[in-house]
């Protein structure tokens, strides 16, 4: 089956410092990959996703790598900022259907 | 105005009862599904639905029941209520059940079962 795996349950950080949350999957499928951030008490919101052309994709400032050889789709931001601070999801979905299936999530907390 | 309508967006229920959690989505969307999301499980596909039919259920109870009436609604029905169903339930609409399509969320409703 399925799964993804953010190694991260917490992360904190000094706004200013660059971020970086992990990103593992498991697919039987070639499977497309998304980020989905929640701020507290909010739904859950499609920050980015892969491309099928293999181009990066990039959203307010965040932006992720899909490496099929690693199995990865790390988040990644240059700079973090207060408003960053919120629950990451990275998630998958395949051909055989539109489910996603979600990581455990990454709390990430920026401190001024 | 809101999108993604999730009535109530509060409910709690005593063990053993019955509830209804109400999704109405105005995006013009073919693709409505259900999560949960709890302490334990954090985003947990439940149920995918495409033009008002079931495409996928991922809940292992038939105590969960999901109910379109029209094509733009998706209930869920959740019988014999249990404490560890309590947790936020989400519905979530695409354009179509593309395995690519962004998937919009509602606002959630958080379910408490004494």
């Amino acid at each position: 089956g399925d799964s993804v795996t953010q190694t991260e349950g917490l992360v904190t950080l000094t706004e200013g410092l660059p971020v970086m949350l992990n990103c593992t999957y498991q697919s039987t499928y070639s499977p497309f990959l998304f980020w989905y951030v929640q701020h507290l008490n909010e739904a859950p919101k499609l920050l980015l996703k892969s491309f099928t052309d293999n181009k990066r994709p990039e959203h307010q400032g965040f932006h992720a790598t899909l490496h099929k050889s690693s199995s990865s789709f790390h988040l990644q931001k240059s700079s973090a900022q207060l408003s960053d601070s919120a629950l990451y999801y990275c998630a998958l979905s395949h051909n055989a259907g539109a489910k996603l299936t979600f990581g455990g999530g990454t709390r990430l907390t920026v401190r001024p | 105005d809101p999108k993604i309508i999730q009535k109530p967006k509060y409910l709690v229920a005593v063990t053993g009862s019955e509830k209804i959690l109400i999704c109405e989505q105005y995006l013009g969307h073919n693709a409505m599904y259900w999560y949960r999301q709890s302490a334990k499980k954090p985003l947990e596909f439940m149920f995918s639905y495409s033009y008002q039919k079931l495409m996928d259920n991922q809940t292992a109870s038939s105590r969960f029941q999901p109910q379109s009436s029209k094509k733009n609604h998706l209930d869920l029905q959740i019988t014999a209520l249990k404490p560890d169903d309590s947790a936020t339930y989400f519905c979530a609409s695409s354009q179509d059940r593309d395995n690519y399509a962004e998937q919009f969320f509602g606002p959630g409703t958080r379910l408490t079962v004494l």
